[in-house]
């Protein structure tokens, strides 16, 4: 059983056009981060939501963690093939222990 | 500033046999942890090191073993290799602080036949 559900596991869509990727969990954590990883590399941190109902902007993608700090989601506008990747939510277990959701992988088309 | 490296990037083994890897942090961090990603599990925590001290460990059998050296490199062995320990080896390097900012490295990827 993950402690981290993201949805959908798969996106492929066209050029332009906008998404949502979910991140849920039945726990509560202190703070949720998102990252994204491209083949071949590590994953590299995008951002860290930490007070409930906090929405961040980081150019076209806009991250909101839910009020009751058990889920999070990552919105991206107008996307760009550029933004092909995995997607990844993760949260803090303990110190040192990161526990990540099984991803999203992106893929936008020209 | 250096990123966090891994060594080899590559690896095929067979079964049976052991393999140890490798990873430095970046300079002035104390902590590394290790995590295994496959396509079907995702991304799982297997350990972590903090000033030569396992601090927190994950679900994995006794077959992964790890340890950190006093200049905070860092080194996972798995013994005894399966067929489904095939996968892709993080380490990520941070501060050691309580919910620092962690480093990936690119990974090793290890093939067992």
């Amino acid at each position: 059983t993950q402690l981290l559900e993201q949805s959908p596991q798969f996106l492929s869509i066209q050029e332009g056009e906008n998404l949502t990727v979910y991140c849920n969990s039945s726990s509560v954590f202190s703070s949720l981060q998102w990252y994204r990883q491209e083949p071949g590399e590590g994953p590299v941190l995008l951002v860290t939501v930490v007070t409930g109902g906090e929405v961040k902007k980081l150019k076209r993608l806009t991250f909101q963690f839910g009020d009751a700090r058990k889920d999070s989601s990552l919105h991206i506008t107008a996307a760009q093939p550029g933004d092909t990747g995995l997607y990844l939510c993760a949260g803090w277990w303990a110190t040192g222990k990161l526990i990540f959701g099984q991803g999203t992988t992106l893929q936008v088309k020209p | 500033k250096a990123g966090v490296t891994q060594t080899p990037r590559y690896l095929i083994k067979t079964r049976g046999q052991q393999v140890t890897l490798s990873c430095s942090p970046i300079s002035g961090h104390r902590s590394v942890s290790w995590y295994q990603q496959t396509p079907g599990q995702g991304l799982q925590f297997l350990f972590e090191y903090f000033s030569e001290t396992q601090r927190n460990k994950g679900n994995f059998p006794g077959r992964f073993s790890g340890r950190q050296f006093s200049n905070s490199r860092s080194e996972m062995n798995v013994s005894t290799l399966e067929l489904g320990d095939s996968a892709l080896y993080l380490c990520a390097s941070s501060f050691g602080g309580d919910q620092e900012t962690q480093y990936f490295g690119p990974g090793t990827r290890l093939l067992v036949l």
